[in-house]
């Protein structure tokens, strides 16, 4: 079975400070990875996602994450945060199969950037 | 722009009085989904459709029912609404032509039973 950790349910940060969100999975088949955000009261915006290559994934909106296979992790970070970035992120997994892929979100971090 | 519209945004309904929420998609994608996403928590598929294929996740309870007339719209039936429906229902989307992993989301309707 597959599951994910996001390790920290909020993270507070002063704007255009760096920032990384943590984000740990479990999975005993390869794996696509994905990061969402989502603002109040929208669904949910692709930031960035790893199918495969290249375990640096740059995304939207200045966001990066990094796979690594060893730690089972998938880290988002952004070197410098805006008032605009707050917002809920959500880090999932899927493994895709028969046409369609079952995303599995972990429980979401609140990013909250002051002034 | 090829999108997820989901209709209403908001919705009240009244403790067992029936309500559908609607979806629909410009973007021709085979594949539909529903999720339920209570505050503070993640999304929780619901159920999904591949064409007219219906699949249902195991703990989806039996008050939650679909219909896809056709490939654009998706409905969400919830037969008595209880408490502990209000959520967020976000619709998305995704196609298993190239790229297939990726899901394309809904603003999302949320609920609100009284």
């Amino acid at each position: 079975a597959q599951s994910v950790t996001q390790l920290d349910s909020q993270v507070p940060v002063f704007e255009e400070a760096p920032v990384e969100l943590r984000c740990n999975y479990s999975s005993s088949v390869s794996v696509y990875l994905f990061w969402y955000v989502q603002y109040p009261n929208q669904g949910l915006q692709l930031l960035l996602k790893y199918l495969s290559g290249s375990t640096l994934v740059k995304g939207i909106n200045g966001f990066e994450a990094e796979f690594n296979k060893s730690q089972t992790s998938f880290h988002l970070r952004k070197p410098s945060v805006h008032i605009s970035d707050t917002a809920e992120y959500f880090c999932a997994v899927s493994s895709f199969s028969g046409g369609y892929n079952k995303l599995i979100f972990g429980a979401g971090t609140r990013l909250a950037v002051h002034p | 722009d090829a999108m997820v519209i989901q209709n209403p945004r908001y919705q009240v309904t009244q403790f067992g009085k029936p309500v559908t929420l609607s979806c629909s998609q410009t973007l021709n994608h085979n594949v539909m989904y529903w999720y339920q996403q209570k505050s503070s928590q993640a999304p929780k598929l619901l159920f999904h459709y591949y064409d007219k294929d219906f699949n249902n996740e195991a703990d989806t309870p039996d008050n939650f029912q679909s219909r896809r007339p056709n490939t654009s719209f998706c409905f969400l039936d919830i037969r008595s609404p209880g408490l502990g429906d209000a959520a967020m229902y976000l619709c998305a989307t995704s196609s298993p032509k190239g790229g297939g992993e990726t899901q394309y989301f809904g603003p999302g309707t949320r609920l609100l039973v009284l």
